[in-house]
């Protein structure tokens, strides 16, 4: 299967900040990544799908990039309701797998 | 506006058979741009798809789950269903149901079920 790469694994944060998380597969996806927030005791939500491409009603602060192994989930302004935890999600190659998380936390 | 709900037992003794439904609303679940798929988190640990399930029946599984994964489709109860033979300590957690979404040629799961824990204890 497919290794996802998610770095870094949590990151301290405040509102207005910049963040960026990279996540990394051990074989080339074509531009099939998603990325998906999860807040405690809640579901994962869809974020952007194709890499690059917002869900409808998703803030457009949240922006997607990369292709091939390498991706990243930006979120351009920080706002409290952003903490969280975030996974990215390949379903290029059978079977699907998940990055490990990166949890973001307040500072 | 779809909704995906899991229901089932919260307690499965070891070497049983855990069986979850995921109810839908708002969609038919042999809509043609649908498909259905499991995922499940254990405690404090990340996310695992378990399988997929098409609007005309077709599944793919997880290959980590060594075949004792079944999903399969009620058509007349607008649901779906997962079940896991011979469980043990290793597959408590909770469990999610979702949608798998097409925007061609990419696709996403949109929404989730709120998700059920389950325990696997004797």
């Amino acid at each position: 299967a497919i290794q996802m790469t998610q770095s870094p694994s949590s990151l301290s944060a405040s509102v207005g900040d910049r963040v960026t998380i990279t996540c990394r597969a051990s074989q080339g996806l074509r531009n099939d990544l998603a990325w998906y927030q999860q807040k405690p005791g809640k579901a994962p939500k869809l974020l952007i799908f194709g890499a690059s491409n917002l869900r409808t009603g998703v803030p457009l602060r949240f922006s997607g990039g990369g292709s091939g192994t390498d991706f990243t989930l930006t979120i351009s302004s920080l706002q409290p309701e952003d903490f969280a935890t975030y996974y990215c999600l390949q379903d290029y190659i059978f079977p699907p797998t998940f990055g490990q998380g990166t949890k973001v936390e307040i500072k | 506006q779809l909704q995906l709900q899991e229901s089932g037992p919260g307690l499965v003794k070891p070497s049983e058979t855990l069986s979850l439904t995921c109810s839908v609303s708002g969609a038919s679940i042999n809509s043609h741009d649908h498909s259905w798929g499991w995922f499940r988190q254990a405690p404090g640990k990340g996310l695992e798809w378990l399988g997929n399930i098409s609007d005309s029946g077709s599944t793919s599984y997880n290959p980590s789950l060594n075949s004792r994964v079944t999903i399969s489709l009620d058509t007349s109860k607008n649901q779906f269903s997962l079940k896991l033979t011979s469980v043990t300590a290793a597959d408590a957690a909770v469990y999610y149901c979702a949608r798998r979404w097409f925007e061609v040629p990419y696709s996403g799961f949109d929404p989730w079920g709120q998700g059920t824990l389950v325990t696997v204890s004797s």
